[in-house]
């Protein structure tokens, strides 16, 4: 079946330390996107990437970083320099310039 | 991207017609409407988009103002399992650059 898996689904850190949050599709898509959700809003857009080894800032990257060595992978780190990094961190894809994006299960990220 | 506004809730009946607004007074002329809806505690799942014509597809149906600045997803028929977050979101990219998506509307359905 093809869809786009997010591991581990719960997450927890000790304040301080880096993490990389895995995201891996299988439907051949070149777009890939990483959003951050807190209780109760809407979801903001981390980083972007529309095409292999290029990726692009979105709304909230401070703190943040990832790498696109390969179109079905699209790994978020959350770096110590992310101040508040409890969150659901969800990845999405689609085919460039088509609409829908596909969404994966999301990781729930707890820092303690 | 352009702002849209939804009320925060809204509860209906099972197996009845539900009807979500969302105004978008500042909608520029390339912007697409699109609707995506979230179950707790998964990720958001495309429900429909649409330019200036209405549109219907499986899960629902969208109407859009003649002048744009409103549109509403019309869910036919409500199930249980149509409860949910429901966002509706503005993009003139396609989408490509990232989606913004507001608080969106939450959709209570008593049995």
């Amino acid at each position: 079946d093809g869809g786009i898996t997010q591991s581990p689904k719960y997450l927890f850190r000790k304040e301080g330390q880096n993490v990389t949050l895995s995201c891996e599709q299988n439907l051949n898509h070149d777009a890939m996107y990483w959003y951050r959700q807190d209780p109760g809003q809407g979801l903001r857009l981390i980083y972007y990437s529309q095409i292999v080894n290029d990726f692009q800032k979105g709304d909230i990257a401070e703190g943040y970083s990832v790498s696109r060595e390969k179109k079905e992978s699209f790994p978020l780190t959350v770096t110590s320099a992310q101040k508040n990094p409890t969150a659901f961190y969800l990845c999405a894809s689609s085919i460039i310039w088509e609409v829908e994006q596909f969404f994966g299960p999301g990781t729930r990220l707890t820092v303690l | 991207d352009a702002k849209t506004t939804q009320p925060n809730s809204m509860e209906s009946n099972e197996e009845e017609p539900v009807h979500l607004p969302c105004n978008h007074s500042t909608i520029s002329g390339t912007d697409y409407i699109h609707w995506y809806r979230q179950l707790p505690s998964q990720g958001p799942e495309y429900v429909i988009h649409g330019l200036t014509s209405n549109v219907n597809n499986r899960m629902a149906s969208l109407a859009i103002a003649e002048d744009r600045k409103s549109s509403t997803l019309i869910l036919h028929r409500a199930t249980l399992r149509d409860a949910a977050v429901y966002y509706c979101i503005l993009n003139s990219g396609g989408g490509a650059d990232g989606l913004t998506f507001g608080k969106g509307t939450h959709l209570i359905i008593q049995p």
